[in-house]
């Protein structure tokens, strides 16, 4: 296993443009989680899966924000008509357990850029 | 919304020197971690400490916790040019489901 995967790693994008970003978790690992992050602050929470059950939705997911998890396995975050405020790093994450466990093992994010 | 503050923002040292970054945090807490992020990358899970442990140790790596001052410090001993990075506290506030991560501490060791 090679750890977490997102794709693509880089997407540019025209405002109003639908984007789809792809994360693949460690195979074992049943929780799954999504964060942004703008430059020079802290990843924010977007939302969390455990298996295919979405459990929990930041504010921060508007309306044109959805994210799936089919099969418990990889996971979409889609986001719809996008806007220059988009523009940001998007994170996953995945862990076997509880946070208060083990820590995460994050991917390399996809980098969205919204002209 | 950001849970944690880290203390400094930056820092910039000379290689064999310690580090030592502070973290504060506003809500009751199950556990805190600390995170590292090279630039444009992904985070790397370092350390985590449970509400009711005091200080752990991970190789170079020294965690303290304050529960009473709602704080942490983590320190790097004789560090190197490749632990020049980010590094991010977090909390997990009992439910289990999410990290709230802090603002980050901007680390440059230099040769």
């Amino acid at each position: 296993d090679t750890g977490v995967s997102q794709d693509p790693r880089h997407k540019i994008t025209k405002r109003g443009q639908n984007v789809t970003f792809r994360c693949d978790p460690i195979s074992e690992h049943n929780r799954l989680y999504w964060y942004r992050q703008t430059l020079g602050q802290g990843p924010e929470f977007l939302t969390y899966f455990q298996n295919e059950a979405q459990l929990e939705k930041s504010r921060l997911l508007s309306d044109r924000f959805s994210a799936e998890r089919p099969k418990g396995s990889f996971s979409t975050l889609e986001i719809q008509r996008t806007e220059q405020g988009d523009s940001a790093m998007y994170l996953c994450a995945s862990s076997p357990a509880p946070t208060g466990t083990y820590g995460y093992t994050f991917g390399s994010g996809t980098r969205l850029t919204v002209v | 919304s950001q849970q944690g503050e880290e203390d400094p923002q930056a820092l910039s040292i000379q290689e064999g020197e310690n580090a030592t970054m502070n973290c504060s945090y506003k809500t009751s807490i199950n556990n805190l971690q600390w995170y590292r992020q090279n630039s444009g990358r992904g985070l790397v899970h370092l350390i985590l400490i449970r509400s009711n442990e005091r200080e752990k140790h991970s190789g170079r790596l020294r965690v303290t916790l304050d529960t009473s001052k709602k704080s942490s410090s983590l320190l790097i001993t004789a560090s190197r040019a490749a632990d020049t990075a980010s590094y991010f506290c977090a909390t997990d506030g009992g439910g289990g489901n999410k990290l709230t991560f802090g603002t980050g501490t901007q680390l440059k060791v230099e040769l």
